[in-house]
């Protein structure tokens, strides 16, 4: 099984720009998840999704979009980069949203916005 | 407000010593604590997940152990290896309607040969 996969790994966005950061899962897993992570900040979560159809708002939410058309893909949008959007972005899945069963995390995507 | 710290932020330590990575949170109201390992450049491995109803978790050379009431878990390895260099994360849920998973910054080790 390959995972919870993110797609690109590294970007280089210019102000104002727009772009999707990608991730998929063969886990069959309901509950997906975006998070950032900064130095000295710890993880973040942008959005996450109990099911194909429902997503929610985590602790940063502005400046991003998200979708939850399958099981199996979540993407993140990005509609205005900022540089306060230069980060490393992680997708993670679990099983059950009760946290009965661990997260699993994608390789990241490293975003910079100049 | 839950919070969570991890100490010390970061431990170097010759090859073959058994070490203890600390986590401490200041709600006991949790649900569970996970324990993650972070290499560089990668994403996050969940090592250990530990219900609030548990004491304590193991596999192979790893070994969590919680006590709600004081706070506290700790990371026990076993014969530290190079390999087991990167850094280590805990995360608590917390119990109740928010349920939110709440992360500290981690631990990062490194094991000299």
């Amino acid at each position: 099984n390959a995972g919870v996969t993110q797609t690109p790994k590294f970007r280089i966005l210019k102000i104002g720009q727009s772009m999707t950061l990608q991730c998929t899962q063969d886990m069959n897993h309901n509950y997906m998840y975006w998070y950032r992570q900064d130095p000295g900040m710890g993880l973040k979560l942008i959005y996450y999704s109990v099911g194909a159809g429902i997503t929610d708002k985590g602790e940063v939410p502005n400046g991003y979009n998200v979708s939850r058309s399958t099981t199996e893909d979540f993407p993140l949008r990005l509609e205005l980069a900022a540089p306060s959007q230069t980060s490393v972005y992680f997708c993670a899945s679990s099983g059950s949203g009760t946290g009965a069963s661990p997260l699993h995390f994608g390789n990241g995507t490293r975003l910079t916005v100049t | 407000k839950q919070e969570v710290t991890q100490i010390p932020a970061a431990l170097s330590v010759p090859e073959g010593e058994n070490l203890v990575l600390n986590c401490s949170f200041t709600d006991s109201a949790i649900y569970n604590l996970q324990w993650f390992r972070q290499d560089p450049g990668k994403g996050l491995t969940s090592l250990l997940l530990i219900q609030s109803s548990q004491r304590e978790q193991t596999s192979g050379r790893l070994n969590a152990s919680l006590d709600k009431s004081s706070g506290r878990s700790t990371l026990y390895i076993a014969a530290s290896q190079p390999g087991d260099s990167a850094t280590y994360l805990c995360a608590v849920l917390n119990a109740g309607n928010n349920r939110k998973l709440i992360w500290g910054l981690g631990t990062s080790l490194a094991v000299n040969p």
